[in-house]
């Protein structure tokens, strides 16, 4: 049971470069998450898909980019990446119309901008 | 305002004794979700437990239950006969609207987080 699967678990990065997190969950869910998590902050939402070709804008958008070109799969890409941008990424992923609405999630990438 | 607030950022336990983690929410909708997620130190956020506004009982998995007082808004866990595998942190989360409805209800936001140590 894979369940949602994130790559790289950890990632230095120097300011500017890009780097793209993949994520890949085998459950068949519609929708799946993109999170930020700093210390002190909980989770906070990047970006999220409700389908393959979908996405839309959490609450932290700003320096991201994603895709869903397969359901399977959401994309987080840093263009441009910034110190700021230090923290730990986690995916996620649901059913569509499930009653609880429960989130799965990945392990987590931890990406330092330098 | 905070959607969730947990008021608590550390707690101690000992081992095989009961310990509860405090959860308030603040929403106007009638229908929503409450979750708590495990995060241990290795870092992966593990779902615990969930609670429905219209669900009549108290939820409970195992050693979790929630401790779901409507009223006053909160949505606390009861961790029993803790072990020493339950350190780590723990949040709250809410999700606003039916589960089954699509829109504005898709995301959670979640609380700062307790973390929990259990001493031997």
């Amino acid at each position: 049971n894979a369940g949602v699967t994130q790559t790289p678990k950890f990632r230095v990065l120097k300011t500017g470069q890009s780097m793209t997190l993949l994520c890949a969950q085998d459950m068949n869910h519609e929708y799946m998450y993109w999170y930020r998590q700093d210390p002190g902050m909980g989770l906070r939402l990047i970006h999220y898909s409700v389908g393959e070709g979908t996405t839309a804008k959490g609450e932290v958008p700003d320096g991201y980019n994603v895709s869903r070109l397969k359901k399977q799969n959401f994309l987080l890409g840093l263009e441009s990446a910034a110190p700021s941008q230090t923290s730990v990424y986690f995916c996620a992923s649901r059913l569509a119309g499930a009653t609880k609405n429960i989130q799965y999630f990945g392990a987590g990438t931890r990406l330092s901008v330098l | 305002a905070q959607k969730i607030t947990q008021t608590q950022p550390g707690m101690f336990v000992q081992e095989k004794e009961a310990v509860t983690l405090d959860c308030t929410y603040d929403t106007s909708d009638p229908s929503y979700g409450l979750f708590w997620y495990k995060q241990p130190s290795s870092g992966e956020m593990i779902f615990l437990i969930y609670q429905g506004s219209y669900d009549q009982q108290n939820a409970t998995e195992g050693r979790y239950s929630l401790n779901f007082q409507k009223a006053r808004k909160s949505a606390n866990l009861v961790i029993s006969a803790s072990q020493l595998g339950d350190s780590a942190m723990y949040f709250c989360a809410m999700r606003e609207g039916p589960g089954w409805r699509g829109g504005s209800n898709y995301k959670l936001t979640f609380g700062k987080g307790t973390l929990l140590t259990v001493n031997p």
